[in-house]
């Protein structure tokens, strides 16, 4: 089934250290998207990649960088994590050439920081 | 701005009982409407949704209406089973050049056997 995928589903790193987490997609949609989602919260956009011109939410702290290197791969690293960024890291994807509203959702990876 | 305002859970139910939790919109122009599911530990999974005034959506046994004279979409089920307990949102998508889903807050739905 094409679908969007996102790895690993829980991810614990250290307070300051780096870490990546990755999307990919085999629907071969042109837009992707990271959310961050806090407990008992809506989803929060960070950022979409519309093919390879990044779009950068305003309020989406600096720590925060995407990485987009082809169609079906898309890349949330945090340089350098805070207690408050522990969260659920959701990765969305949406096709403009066929409907241009609908988003389809990986099953997400929750970041804990220690 | 777009806003979307859903009913403060969380919402409790029996098995087999009706559900109804409401949503209401402020959008311009016309926008898409969805409601997405979330079950525990889970991403967002896409309901159902209605892109324009009167279009029904459904799917699963819900149900919701986009209602353009009352900016609602709210979801429905006659009867509803442990399995759907999870959270809900409500979302609008207004197209254009703006891609960006604005979602409600989420409602808790816990079912009991």
């Amino acid at each position: 089934d094409a679908m969007v995928i996102q790895n690993p589903r829980y991810q614990v790193t250290q307070f300051g250290k780096p870490v990546t987490l990755s999307c990919s997609q085999t629907l071969n949609h042109n837009v992707m998207y990271w959310y961050q989602q806090k407990s008992s919260q809506a989803p929060k956009l960070l950022f979409h990649y519309y093919d390879k011109d990044f779009n950068n939410e305003a309020d989406t702290p600096d720590n925060f960088q995407s990485r987009r290197p082809n169609t079906s791969f898309c890349f949330l690293d945090i340089r350098s994590p805070g207690l408050g960024d522990a969260a659920m890291y959701l990765c969305a994807t949406s096709s403009r050439d066929i409907s241009t509203d609908t988003q389809y959702f990986g099953p997400g990876t929750r970041l804990t920081v220690l | 701005g777009n806003s979307v305002t859903q009913m403060e859970g969380p919402v409790t139910l029996s098995e087999e009982a009706f559900l109804t939790i409401n949503c209401t919109y402020t959008a311009t122009g016309y926008p898409s409407l969805f409601w997405y599911v979330q079950y525990p530990g889970e991403g967002l999974q896409l309901l159902l949704k209605a892109t324009k005034a009167d279009d029904k959506g459904s799917n699963k046994g819900f149900e919701a209406t986009y209602r353009k004279e009352t900016t609602s979409f709210h979801l429905e089920k006659g009867s509803v089973q442990v399995s759907d307990s999870a959270v809900y949102f409500c979302a609008l998508n207004s197209g254009g050049s703006n891609y960006k889903l604005t979602f409600g807050k989420g409602t808790l739905l816990t079912v009991n056997p």
